[in-house]
């Protein structure tokens, strides 16, 4: 069964755009860790930002923020003013701490398209 | 700031030969795991290891994979005999210890079987 679910397949914006990205997650442990991982085209993984199942504030760094809400098992990603350099592939990934290897466990991805 | 590298980059191979491809993991981590992605799809785990042995698989880790860490700081994947299928980006990773749940990735190695 899908741990993470993707549901964006991909989005289109013009550059400034705000764009927000769902992540939902399946998990019946009280106790795990959710990420989002950046994949632009050159293929690497790059990391964004990790969040533990205690801690529900929301962050921001930048123009990136994070909503992480338990109630619904969602822990969005927001883009402000997005620009060209956010086109990329964004994965969200989830890693259970009943699972004692740790393994992560990613979303299908959400590619998103910044035009000038 | 350590990191993982992987070496090749990109490794081009016919069907039905044998491949290995090599990562670095972070000195002192001691997890280590495989993943796999197919061109355009998600990222996939395939193995994790720890203590010199395989410790979780998934069901695409079969017969024709293997992972060894024959030196102390190299951690291999070996695919036997490539398929087509095989074709993908492989993402090396490792971890410093159980309490620490955050995994750093390599750059990949994008194998292509012709």
């Amino acid at each position: 069964a899908q741990k993470v679910t993707q549901a964006q397949t991909e989005i289109s914006v013009v550059e400034k755009e705000d764009v927000t990205l769902d992540c939902v997650y399946e998990t019946r442990d009280t106790t795990y860790y959710l990420f989002w991982y950046k994949q632009p085209p050159s293929g690497e993984l790059v990391f964004l930002i990790r969040r533990n199942s205690f801690d529900e504030q929301n962050e921001i760094s930048g123009r990136y923020s994070w909503n992480f809400q338990k109630s619904t098992s969602s822990f969005n990603f927001t883009i402000t003013a997005s620009q060209v350099v956010d086109s990329a592939v964004y994965f969200c990934a989830l890693s259970e701490v009943a699972d004692s290897w740790g393994k992560f466990q990613f979303g299908a991805g959400t590619q998103v398209v910044v035009t000038p | 700031e350590p990191e993982v590298t992987q070496t090749p980059s990109h490794q081009v191979t016919q069907m039905g030969q044998e491949v290995i491809l090599r990562c670095v993991p972070i000195s002192n981590h001691l997890y280590f795991y495989w993943y796999r992605q197919i061109l355009g799809q998600k990222v996939e785990f395939l193995v994790s290891f720890y203590n010199n042995e395989i410790s979780e698989k998934s069901e695409i880790f079969d017969d024709q994979f293997s992972v060894e860490r024959p030196d102390g700081s190299n951690f291999t994947l070996k695919i036997r005999s490539t398929k087509l299928e095989d074709s993908a980006m492989y993402f090396c990773a490792s971890r410093y210890d159980r309490s620490s749940y955050e995994q750093y990735f390599g750059p990949g190695t994008r194998l292509t079987v012709t």
